[in-house]
């Protein structure tokens, strides 16, 4: 079954504490995305890269890194996690950038304390 | 995204009624427009899609318009029921893709 998978689905943590979100797509894509979805803000992109080993920032990319060492991972690190980073993370995946349907994970929750 | 303004950001409607959301944006690059719904709990998922290439798209009780010239495009739904409700987001894509903030819809039975 083509999908996006992503792990934890749940996260509680404490602030400073590094934390990693695993995701994970099956259908050979070459694009990938971290969105976070704050109420009344709708999803703002975190980081994309559009191919192994080519990440570039989106609108968000303050407090986060991540990695495409394989064309089927991209991790999202949160090196020293902020109550402020608080929020639903969703993992996305397209052929390729811009004109293609996007899949999405089943979302990330986490709660920084 | 701050490129894309959609509205409104809730919508009740009767079962059996239209409901229509609509976004504005402002890259003329901008080439593919697709809708997702998001039920909650879930990711969300493609519903229907446009490029610019076409004005009017429809499937079933699902339909989108697009005006490249005044940069709005338009999700329509039909004979709504009570599985329609859920929050669906708007999204431009050229260079990259940016998202509407979503337009919460409620079905009342």
């Amino acid at each position: 079954e083509a999908q996006v998978t992503q792990n934890p689905r749940y996260l509680i943590t404490v602030t400073g504490k590094k934390l990693t979100v695993t995701c994970s797509q099956n259908m050979n894509h070459e694009y990938m995305s971290w969105y976070r979805q704050d109420p009344g803000l709708g999803l703002r992109q975190i980081y994309y890269s559009m191919n192994v080993e080519a990440t570039d920032k989106g609108d968000v990319p303050e407090g986060y890194k991540v990695s495409r060492k394989e064309k089927r991972n991209f991790p999202l690190i949160l090196e020293s996690p902020s109550p402020n980073q608080t929020s639903l993370y969703f993992c996305a995946s397209s052929p390729r950038q811009g004109y293609y349907e996007q899949y999405f994970g089943p979302g990330t929750r986490l709660t920084v304390t | 995204g701050e490129n894309v303004e959609q509205h409104p950001s809730t919508l009740s409607v009767q079962e059996g009624d239209s409901a229509v959301i609509k976004c504005t944006y402002s890259d003329s690059a901008s080439n593919y427009f697709p809708w997702y719904k998001q039920e909650l709990g879930k990711g969300p998922q493609l519903i229907i899609d446009i490029r610019s290439n076409v004005g009017e798209k429809k499937d079933q009780r699902i339909a989108v318009t697009l005006n490249k010239t005044a940069k709005h495009f338009s999700l329509h739904i039909t004979e709504t029921q009570p599985e329609d409700s859920a929050v669906y987001f708007c999204q431009e894509a050229g260079n990259q893709f940016y998202f509407g903030t979503g337009t919460s819809l409620t079905v009342i039975p």
